[in-house]
């Protein structure tokens, strides 16, 4: 079956400007998460949507950082005014709830 | 103390060779443990989950000390394709069963 898509697979922008990026889970999985991962570094985990239930944000590095989910499907992480220490790829993976976690390939982001 | 927590000195060890990672976690009642593999640039995969009386999965074995809050990865007869960084993960056990990782550990195999 399909795993978790991501799209787009690179991403190139401009300081300032704000970006939107897409994941596609595996169906009928309930958990959701998005990390950011630094060239070299562990995985940073900026958010988590579980089934109905509110969002653990407890990750996200400020403000400019938000992300949606509707329902148990599509997720978008939205990033404002992109400054160049955002520049990193986003994983997304999900899950059936508090079980093995599915990642996508992955946004590679790069803010000039 | 970190909730989940790795040695991040890399190993770097020739073919064949026997590799142990350890991974202590803070929450006495987390249920659910894995290891995940992380090749460069890509992104992470399963690779054991594991369970109370111990896995094992070919040259790969898993353990699980509760009473240590530690678990284990044994890798036997190492291959130049197990390089890689060895990622620890343990559910918060929590209302929300949040999954809560490991930096990882740097695994090198050399001819």
């Amino acid at each position: 079956g399909a795993g978790v898509s991501q799209s787009p697979s690179n991403k190139v922008t401009e300081k300032g400007k704000d970006v939107e990026l897409r994941c596609d889970p595996i169906s009928g999985h309930t958990a959701l998460y998005w990390y950011r991962q630094r060239l070299g570094q562990g995985l940073e985990f900026l958010i988590y949507f579980q089934g109905n239930s509110a969002p653990d944000k407890s990750g996200l590095p400020s403000d400019r950082f938000s992300a949606e989910r509707t329902g148990e499907s599509v997720s978008t992480l939205t990033i404002q005014r992109t400054q160049q220490e955002d520049s990193a790829v986003y994983l997304c993976a999900s899950s059936p709830m508090g079980d093995t976690q599915y990642f996508g390939p992955g946004t590679r982001l790069t803010v000039l | 103390r970190k909730e989940v927590e790795q040695d991040p000195r890399p190993f770097n060890v020739p073919e064949g060779a026997t590799v142990a990672f350890n991974c202590t976690y803070s929450n006495s009642a987390s249920q659910s443990f894995f290891w995940y593999r992380q090749d460069c640039r890509k992104e992470p995969k399963l690779l054991m989950s594991v369970y109370s009386s111990g896995n094992e999965d070919g040259r790969f074995t898993a353990q699980l000390n509760r009473a240590s809050q530690y678990i284990s990865l044994l890798i036997r007869d190492s291959k130049l394709s197990d390089s890689a960084t060895y990622l620890c993960v343990v559910n918060n056990a929590g209302n929300n069963r949040k999954l809560i990782w490991g930096l990882g550990t740097s695994l090198a195999v050399n001819p």
